[in-house]
C-alpha cells in the first residue's frame, strides 16, 4: 500500500519557537495532501488542504499565517508552526490522497507530537 | 451539534464476544462513510468502507442507513488484537478527495 512518513515523529520546543514538520509520501505521487490536529480524547480535525503548486485551503478558524503550509512538491508537503505555544501541543498528522483501484484514498503518516513548554 | 456523532464508550468486553458500534451523521450531503481504527497515539487506518448495501470483511460487518443518517460497524468474535479506537468517518466527495469528517471514536477494549 502506499506509504507516508513524518518527521519528526516527536518534538519538545520553548514557547515562541517555530516548529517544521515534514509530510512525505515514498511510494507515490501525491497532488494533495491534508493536515490534521488530534488533541487528547478528540477527534481529527481537519487543518488544511494542501495542492502541490498552489497555496493551501484552510478551514476555518485555523490561522493560516501561523501554520504555513508548503507543498513544494509532488511527495512534500510540510507544515510550519510559527512561534508556538503551549496550546499548540497536539497530534499533528498527515495524509496524502493516492489513487487506488481508481479512487482516491487518503493515507496517513504516523503522526508528530508537539509539546510546547 | 457536531457533524458525526459517535458512542462515547468506553466497551469492555470479552474476548470472542459480538459489540456493534453506532455512528450518526448530520450533513444528508455525505456521501462516502468509512470506519477507521485508530490504535493509541497512532495514525489512524481504514478498516473499511461502508455501503448502501452493507459490506462484510471476515468477522466486521458496516450498515449504512441513509434516511436515518446511520452507521453501524458489527465485530464477532472479537479478539484481543481489536481493542483500539473505532472512528467513524464521512465525506461529501463519491471520488474520495474530499475533506475526510471523523468522530469522536468509541474505544474499545477486549478483556481476555
Amino acid at each position: 500500500g502506499a506509504v507516508v512518513s513524518q518527521h519528526p515523529s516527536r518534538v519538545i520546543c520553548k514557547s515562541g519557537t517555530s516548529v517544521k514538520i515534514e509530510c512525505r509520501s515514498l511510494d507515490f505521487q501525491a497532488t494533495t495532501m491534508f493536515w490534521y490536529r488530534q488533541f487528547p480524547k478528540q477527534s481529527l480535525m481537519l487543518m488544511a488542504t494542501s495542492n502541490e503548486g498552489s497555496k493551501a485551503t484552510y478551514e476555518q478558524g485555523v490561522e493560516k499565517d501561523k501554520f504555513l503550509i508548503n507543498h513544494a512538491s509532488l511527495t512534500l508537503s510540510t507544515l510550519t508552526v510559527t512561534s508556538a505555544h503551549p496550546e499548540d501541543s497536539s497530534f499533528y498528522i498527515c495524509s496524502a490522497l493516492a489513487v487506488v483501484h481508481s479512487y482516491n484514498e487518503q493515507f496517513f503518516g504516523p503522526g508528530t507530537r508537539l509539546t510546547v513548554l | 451539534r457536531k457533524e458525526v456523532e459517535q458512542d462515547p464508550g468506553p466497551f469492555n468486553v470479552p474476548e470472542g464476544a459480538t459489540v456493534a458500534f453506532n455512528c450518526t451523521y448530520s450533513n444528508s450531503a455525505s456521501q462516502s462513510f468509512f470506519w477507521y481504527r485508530q490504535d493509541c497515539r497512532k495514525e489512524p487506518k481504514l478498516l473499511m468502507s461502508v455501503y448502501s448495501s452493507g459490506n462484510e470483511d471476515g468477522r466486521f460487518t458496516a450498515q449504512l442507513n441513509r434516511a436515518s443518517q446511520y452507521i453501524s460497524l458489527l465485530i464477532r468474535d472479537s479478539k484481543l488484537s481489536d481493542s483500539a479506537t473505532y472512528l467513524c468517518v464521512v465525506t461529501k466527495s463519491n471520488f474520495g478527495n474530499e475533506k475526510l469528517t471523523f468522530g469522536t471514536g468509541t474505544r474499545l477494549t477486549i478483556i481476555p
